[in-house]
């Protein structure tokens, strides 16, 4: 079985401009997670999906992050402006029903110049 | 309000030793709880995780962790380290439906020396 698969691994970019990262999940999971770590720090919660619905978003920065899962399938998170502070991993993550484990994709590292 | 207490933020350890990585949890609910592992550049891989049944949990590569809940502890045990244990551990907690955020602890890195 495929896991889930993220895209880019790496990305550096300078403050104020945009970035997208995208994540793929495990066939037929209808839950799809993003986490951000910060380094030295465990992965925080920043938007859960239901299929193409968002089930919590609040600790989402609304006003610079953006993500979306159109067909229910893949996912889109994106950044726009990015700041210093945004350094991080991101991660997806993804959980079949009547499960409670999560399943990792590998992670896409930010780095904000 | 659901939270996770790491004790350590860097264990070291000998090869062929025992291993104790210590958790603490909160929770308001009966809670779930995880041990993930991270390697360098690698996504988070579950070891092993306690939902309600037996309270010694056992995981891959030999790791086990007992849920004690009059202590409210979750400590990751091995009986003897391997140099490919070194890595980050993440304890993680969440509730029995799921659907709540996994809320994780901020890690504990383990070095194990030749």
């Amino acid at each position: 079985e495929a896991g889930v698969a993220q895209s880019p691994r790496y990305k550096i970019i300078e403050k104020r401009q945009s970035v997208a990262f995208w994540c793929n999940p495990i066939s037929g999971h209808a839950t799809l997670y993003w986490y951000q770590q910060i380094l030295g720090q465990g992965p925080k919660l920043l938007i859960q999906f239901q299929n193409n619905g968002v089930v919590d978003d609040s600790q989402l920065p609304k006003d610079r992050f953006s993500a979306e899962r159109l067909k229910g399938v893949d996912s889109t998170l994106k950044i726009q402006p990015a700041k210093l502070e945004d350094s991080a991993v991101y991660l997806c993550a993804s959980r079949g029903q009547r499960e409670e484990t999560q399943y990792f994709g590998p992670g896409t590292r930010l780095l904000v110049l | 309000a659901q939270s996770v207490t790491q004790l350590d933020s860097h264990v070291s350890v000998s090869e062929g030793t025992p291993v104790l990585l210590r958790c603490n949890y909160s929770s308001s609910y009966s809670p779930s709880l995880f041990w993930y592992v991270q390697h360098p550049n690698k996504g988070l891989q579950l070891l092993l995780k306690y939902t309600s049944a037996a309270t010694l949990v056992k995981g891959i590569n030999g790791f086990e962790a007992e849920f004690k809940k009059s202590e409210t502890s979750f400590h990751l045990t091995k009986p003897s380290a391997h140099m490919s244990d070194a890595a980050e551990y993440f304890c993680v907690v969440s509730d029995r439906t799921g659907n709540t955020p996994l809320v994780f602890g901020k890690g504990t890195r383990l070095s194990v020396i030749a």
